[in-house]
């Protein structure tokens, strides 16, 4: 009974590919977030949906593409796959916008 | 630019000891203070803090939030191994969705 589960856990890709991370919570919540932690543990915010609208879209690269086909559900896009896009995504939700947020077990990315 | 400063970055202590973590915010229009317990996967939440001087309590974890001097401590008396974990420390902003991270402390526990 997951409450926020992201699909894969590990994506391991060479440089240039395409690729997608999938996020469902079952919590009911209306906000959902994608964070990037790097290798030195720094989460940082990347988007922020709330009811299927985007809320926050920091300086994030715009090869990365968020989607979100309903509130339970968003999903991550990443074009043109550089090195340094490898890191561990995040997804998380919360009730509301001032709620702790409850994250997912992350996709660790590897890009070769 | 809103900024989250934690020390020390990491910290290595005996079991049975007691530590006290440390974090600072520069945020604009603050709103909120958040710690999290990350191990191996996802960040689980701790305490969420929003007024000055009141402490927030769970067994041996304790926090407060003094908004005078823009910082909180997170407290955790008679360690056990399995409080080895990153903690990381969060501040939100009024109107605004984001959470500011720090950088973490990487708390060790040895037996």
């Amino acid at each position: 009974d997951t409450a926020v589960s992201q699909t894969p856990k590990y994506l391991v890709t060479q440089m240039g590919n395409d690729k997608s991370i999938k996020c469902e919570q079952n919590l009911g919540h209306d906000t959902m977030y994608w964070y990037k932690q790097d290798s030195k543990k720094f989460l940082k915010i990347m988007f922020s949906y709330n009811n299927k609208e985007l809320i926050i879209n920091e300086t994030v690269p715009n090869r990365f593409s968020p989607k979100s086909p309903d509130k339970a559900h968003l999903n991550l896009h990443i074009n043109s796959l550089e090195l340094g896009d490898s890191a561990v995504y995040f997804c998380a939700s919360s009730q509301f916008s001032n709620s702790p947020l409850h994250f997912g077990n992350g996709t660790r990315l590897t890009v070769t | 630019e809103d900024k989250v400063v934690q020390s020390p970055l990491s910290l290595v202590v005996h079991e049975g000891d007691t530590v006290t973590l440390n974090c600072s915010y520069e945020v604009t229009n603050f709103r909120s203070l958040l710690w999290y317990k990350q191990e191996k996967k996802a960040p689980t939440f701790l305490f969420m803090l929003t007024s000055s001087g009141i402490e927030k309590k769970s067994g041996r974890l304790s926090s407060i939030l003094d908004k005078k001097e823009l910082f909180s401590i997170l407290n955790i008396t008679a360690t056990q191994t399995g409080d080895s974990a990153v903690y990381l420390c969060a501040a939100t902003s009024l109107g605004n969705e984001k959470l500011t991270f720090g950088t973490g402390t990487r708390l060790t526990i040895i037996p």
